[in-house]
């Protein structure tokens, strides 16, 4: 089956701060690896995506790149700020499986100043 | 653009009663509805799908007599949870596309629900 696998949190950095969270998946076929953020009291947004193999997705400064080799999806940003502060949920989506997303556990991020 | 809601945001209930979470599309028609179910400190897990104007899909393992889905026009799903247990006590989720096939998910801020 499908399974994704996320770093535990919470990850704590200072302002400007590198930010890498791992992201291994499990699945058959070749799934859609997706990155959702979660800020306090809202719903989760779709924050950047990949549908191939070696396709790197980015947004807002992040950007996460489709390892098949590795079967992973870390995401990365350079300099982080406190409005990054959330909970990053790492997803998949696979072929013939219709719009079905299986979720990893999330990380929560603080960004202090 | 894009928006979903949830009502309640929270909602805390006697055992044995039943209690009913509704998911909005505010601003675009949401032709497929999706229900998920958090634990703390756990992945969501898809409860059930649901198209307007069909009855939902329901996930391996999940009672669909106890978790009632209407999806009966574009911008209203609802979820009911009959006779509540505590064991039913969870973080609810829902997301909304705006056609079927492998359109972005938008997703709804969630429900706590707190069964004593």
């Amino acid at each position: 089956g499908n399974s994704v696998t996320q770093m535990e949190g919470p990850v704590t950095l200072s302002e400007e701060a590198f930010l890498t969270i791992n992201c291994t998946y499990t699945a058959t076929g070749y799934p859609s690896l997706f990155w959702y953020v979660q800020y306090p009291g809202e719903g989760l947004q779709l924050l950047l995506k990949a549908t191939k193999a070696d396709d790197k997705g980015s947004n807002k400064g992040f950007e996460a790149t489709y390892r098949k080799e590795t079967t992973s999806f870390h995401l990365e940003k350079g300099s982080v700020q406190v409005s990054d502060s959330a909970v990053y949920f790492c997803a998949l989506r696979n072929t013939g499986g219709g719009n079905k997303l299986t979720f990893g556990t999330g990380t929560q991020l603080k960004v202090e100043l | 653009g894009a928006v979903v809601s949830q009502h309640p945001s929270r909602v805390i209930c006697k055992s044995g009663t039943s209690v009913k979470i509704e998911c909005r599309s505010l601003d675009f028609q949401a032709t497929t509805m999706f229900w998920y179910r958090q634990f703390p400190k756990q992945s969501l897990m898809l409860m059930a799908t649901s198209n307007e104007g069909s009855k939902a899909t329901y996930e391996q393992g999940v009672e669909k007599d106890k978790f009632l889905i209407n999806h009966a026009s574009l911008t209203l799903s609802t979820l009911t949870v009959t006779s509540a247990h505590p064991e039913d006590s969870s973080f609810y989720i829902c997301s909304a596309s705006r056609q079927g096939g492998l359109d972005t998910q938008y997703f709804g801020p969630g429900t706590r629900l707190t069964v004593l």
